[in-house]
Order: structure tokens, then sequence, then C-alpha cells
């Protein structure tokens, strides 16, 4: 079955710095994505980076790149010169293709921001 | 704004009634996903359509059903409605044909609370 683990429930990162989160999966299915949302506190879901399991490079879309490691199964989100308005929850989710288009999600991850 | 519109963005009703959320997909979009954002259960996927059918199902208790219009926006409807059923439910669609693998994004969401 699929699984998203993310083991960091909440991290704290000083204004301007870059900041890593941590997400593993589980799958056998050979094609899949990864995906990060960012939700604010208002509640919004807002994408922020795709990866696919054939991508030979890692994503990368402005100040998110994502670190994708196949043989490891992890999918780690490296956010660069941290801003305030970066704080909020961090979710990593999968779609496994051949089972679908359904977005299986992890527990989240809190990032704070401090100045 | 991701495009994706839902209505309303509050509800409040009590146990045993029977409510509609609505979901409007981005422009162009045939696929409609609902998920359910619980503090207990996380995300979790409930049910996809495509193109009017029904393509995916998830952990949808009976007494949820959806349906998408030929207009292809899409309802969720919630009956014999239960305190555990307090959640955000989020509505997001997506373009097969989209090269970032069917990128899932969100409308704004409804926060339904059972009194």
């Amino acid at each position: 079955a699929q699984k998203i683990t993310q083991t960091q429930p909440g991290m704290f990162v000083q204004e301007k710095e870059a900041v890593t989160l941590d997400c593993t999966y589980d799958t056998s299915d050979p094609s899949y994505g990864l995906f990060w949302y960012k939700q604010p506190s208002s509640g919004e879901m807002i994408f922020l980076i795709y990866q696919g399991s054939y991508d030979q490079q890692n994503a990368t879309e402005g100040r998110y790149s994502l670190n994708f490691q196949k043989a490891r199964k992890s999918a780690n989100l490296v956010i660069s010169a941290s801003q305030l308005g970066d704080s909020a929850m961090y979710f990593c989710a999968q779609v496994s293709y051949n089972q679908g288009g359904k977005l299986i999600f992890g527990q989240g991850t809190e990032l704070s921001v401090k100045p | 704004d991701s495009g994706v519109t839902q209505t309303p963005k509050h509800l409040i009703t009590a146990t045993g009634q029977r409510v509609t959320l609505r979901c409007s997909p981005r422009s162009g979009d045939l696929s409609v996903y609902w998920y359910q954002q619980s503090l207990d259960q996380g995300l979790q996927f409930l049910i996809q359509y495509y193109n009017g059918e029904e393509r995916a199902k998830g952990n949808i208790l009976e007494r949820f059903s959806a349906q998408q219009f030929p207009d292809l926006h899409s309802e969720l409807n919630l009956s014999s409605l239960e305190l555990g059923d307090s959640a955000l439910y989020f509505c997001a669609s997506s373009d097969a044909s989209s090269p970032s693998g069917d990128t899932q994004y969100f409308g704004p969401g409804t926060r339904l609370t059972v009194l």
C-alpha cells in the first residue's frame, strides 16, 4: 500500500536561511509522482512542486527544490532563503499512476520562520 | 488563486441533516477530486470524477455521495451527518494532458461544522 511519511511535525528556521523538509514514500508502482503542497493558516492548499518517478533531474520552482533520491524513496523539499510568509504546514503527497489519480498525503510538517 | 471555486466557504449544521458542497473546476480541467481534512485522519481522498464519470473511490462513507455534471462542476452530498463529519472538505481539479503529471489544484475548501 502507498504510504507517505513526514517525520518532522514541526520545524523552525531563521529568516533568509535554507530549510529541508523530509518526506519518504512507499510504493511498488514504477510510475508515480511526488508533490509538495503548502497550507497557510488561512487553510487553502497551494501546489509548490512536482517530481515524476522517471524524471532524471531534481525539480525546481523558484526558491523551492525537490531533492529526489529514488533508491532511498525520499523526496525532500528544500526552501532556500526562507521568508516570513513561508510559515505554514507543508504536505508531501504521492500519486501512483497505475492506481488512478488519487493523492496520498503525509501528516505534514509545520514550518515556522523566525525574524 | 488556483482557479477552483468551492461554495459555501463555511457551513454549520446539526446532526442528522444533509448538506451539499459545490465545486467548479479550473477552466478546461476534466477531473475533479474530493478530499476530507480532519485533525484525526489528516487529508483523505474521497472520490474522483472524470468528465462526468466516477473514476476512483477512496474511503468514502455510504452516507456520502458525489456527482459531476455535464458542465463539469461537481457536488458532494453528505447525509445523516454526525459530529465526526466536521472537517475541511477540498475539491481539486486537474488536466490529464498536463506535462507536470496531472497536478491537482485545490479549491479554498468548505469548512463543515456539525453541532
